[in-house]
């Protein structure tokens, strides 16, 4: 299957600094990226998603201000947790979708990324 | 909005039982659903993918059905072994293709 990376995989960071969160598709073009985010014991949600050359949709109740994300080229997205707290402390994974190949279009998933405020 | 249950949210079961696993959803125009395994700690694995003109799909102990019109589908796993012991995710999208919205997941145990 279509390989998706995330870098870093892991970091620790102090409380006000900013963080940024790499996501490539290695093996095949995305135009659209989608980044979620997990705390423990929680489902994966939707953050926002995002468009390469346009700007990112947020879901509802997520501040784009804080979480920004740049989508660059067909095959980097970046999200960027700016002046971050310890309530971001979370497990953030992107997505990337694939072009559609036999009728349907698939997401595929990075290895995520743990993000610990302190 | 899509909305997704998980049903058990929590299993305990021993080594070689076959166990199903049920996942219902509330909005059934979708084109497709997806079960992923999550371990603790790590990202997903993708399992199966059913698309909506199919009402099934295997991969080896793994099988995986789905209903649109009743919005359910279930993944049945069989001779269960402590290897399977992890969070299984179902993931149908927000409506037709994407994005995947997933539900809480079932924690599954094998027991040796």
């Amino acid at each position: 299957g279509a390989v998706v990376s995330q870098h870093p995989s892991w970091v620790i960071c102090k409380s006000g600094t900013s963080v940024k969160i790499e996501c490539r598709s290695l093996d095949f073009q995305a135009t659209t990226m989608f980044w979620y985010r997990q705390f423990p014991k929680q489902s994966l949600m939707l953050m926002a998603t995002s468009n390469e050359g346009s700007k990112a949709t947020y879901e509802q109740g997520v501040e784009k201000d804080k979480f920004l994300i740049n989508h660059a080229s067909l095959t980097l997205s970046t999200l960027t947790v700016t002046s971050a707290h310890p309530e971001d402390s979370s497990f953030y994974i992107c997505s990337a979708l694939s072009p559609a190949r036999v009728r349907i279009e698939t997401q595929y998933f990075g290895p995520g990324t743990r993000l610990l405020v302190l | 909005k899509q909305e997704v249950t998980q049903i058990p949210a929590a299993l305990s079961v021993p080594e070689g039982e076959n166990l199903v696993l049920n996942c219902s959803f509330t909005d059934s125009a979708i084109y497709n659903l997806q079960w992923f395994r999550q371990d603790p700690g790590k990202g997903l694995t993708s399992l199966l993918l059913i698309q909506s003109s199919q009402r099934e799909q295997t991969s080896g102990r793994l099988n995986a059905s789905l209903d649109k019109s009743s919005g359910r589908s279930t993944l049945y796993i069989a001779a269960s072994q402590p290897g399977d012991s992890a969070t299984y995710l179902c993931a149908p999208p927000n409506s037709g293709n994407t994005p995947l919205v997933f539900g809480k997941g079932t924690r599954l145990s094998v027991i040796a």
